[in-house]
């Protein structure tokens, strides 16, 4: 089993929809959470980190589910820039502080 | 300000050949990492540097997979011997802190490296 799952979609929506995903993981001493966009052919960029409470920022909601260990990230009022695929990363915490484990990612295309 | 910069971007390397990838992090940004893309997947975890000590390489592949940070800034990532599997985006981030858990890494826009 990988440690960080998720769904590789395609997920396919059209504009103004709501979508969401989820991203599993398996280490539950995992201590931090993010998820990244990854624009085709570019590098991974920081959306958002997620805490325990959850956060919003704007059109986008990540949620932490401690219990279930996984965690989600709802987009509302989906807009055609906001296809890409989305990278769930965990910090696993049982060697370096620093290391990140990526999942494959989902990818989402937003359609007129 | 200057991000993360990569060079080269682009290499392509006849299997068996050695390659040098180079990383400039943003500057004093104190950690710095490695990651290998394959097509169609997350980025893996290669190695970390803070400052000039490699703190974890856990996820070299092998032993053809070399990476220094001689002055705590550059980094170079060597692959001996190149294999079609070392065939990926190689991608570094840099991070401000010595390595905190929730240190934002900005990614450079990668070397994609080919093995014929």
């Amino acid at each position: 089993r990988k440690e960080v799952e998720q769904d590789p979609g395609p997920f396919n929506v059209p504009e103004g929809a709501t979508v969401a995903f989820n991203c599993t993981y398996s280490n539950s001493a995992s201590q931090s959470f993010f998820w990244y966009r990854q624009d085709c052919r570019k590098e991974p960029k920081l959306l958002m980190s997620v805490y325990s409470s959850g956060n919003e920022d704007g059109r986008f909601t990540a949620q932490l589910n401690r219990a279930s260990q996984y965690i989600s990230l709802l987009i509302r009022d989906s807009k055609l820039s906001d296809s890409a695929t989305y990278l769930c990363a965990v910090n696993p915490m049982y060697s370096s502080a620093s290391k990140i484990i990526f999942g494959s990612g989902t990818r989402l295309s937003i359609r007129p | 300000g200057a991000g993360v910069s990569q060079s080269p971007r682009y290499k392509v390397a006849k299997r068996g050949q050695d390659v040098a990838l180079r990383c400039d992090p943003i500057s004093g940004h104190v950690s710095l990492f490695w990651y290998q893309q394959a097509l169609g997947q997350g980025p893996e975890f290669l190695t970390y540097f803070q400052n000039e000590a490699q703190l974890d390489k856990s996820g070299l592949p092998s032993d053809r997979f070399f990476a220094e940070r001689p002055e705590g800034s550059v980094s170079t990532l060597k692959i001996q011997r190149t294999q079609q599997e070392d065939s990926a985006v190689y991608l570094c981030a840099s991070s401000h802190q010595r390595g905190g858990t929730t240190d934002t890494q900005y990614f450079g826009p990668g070397t994609r490296l080919t093995v014929l």
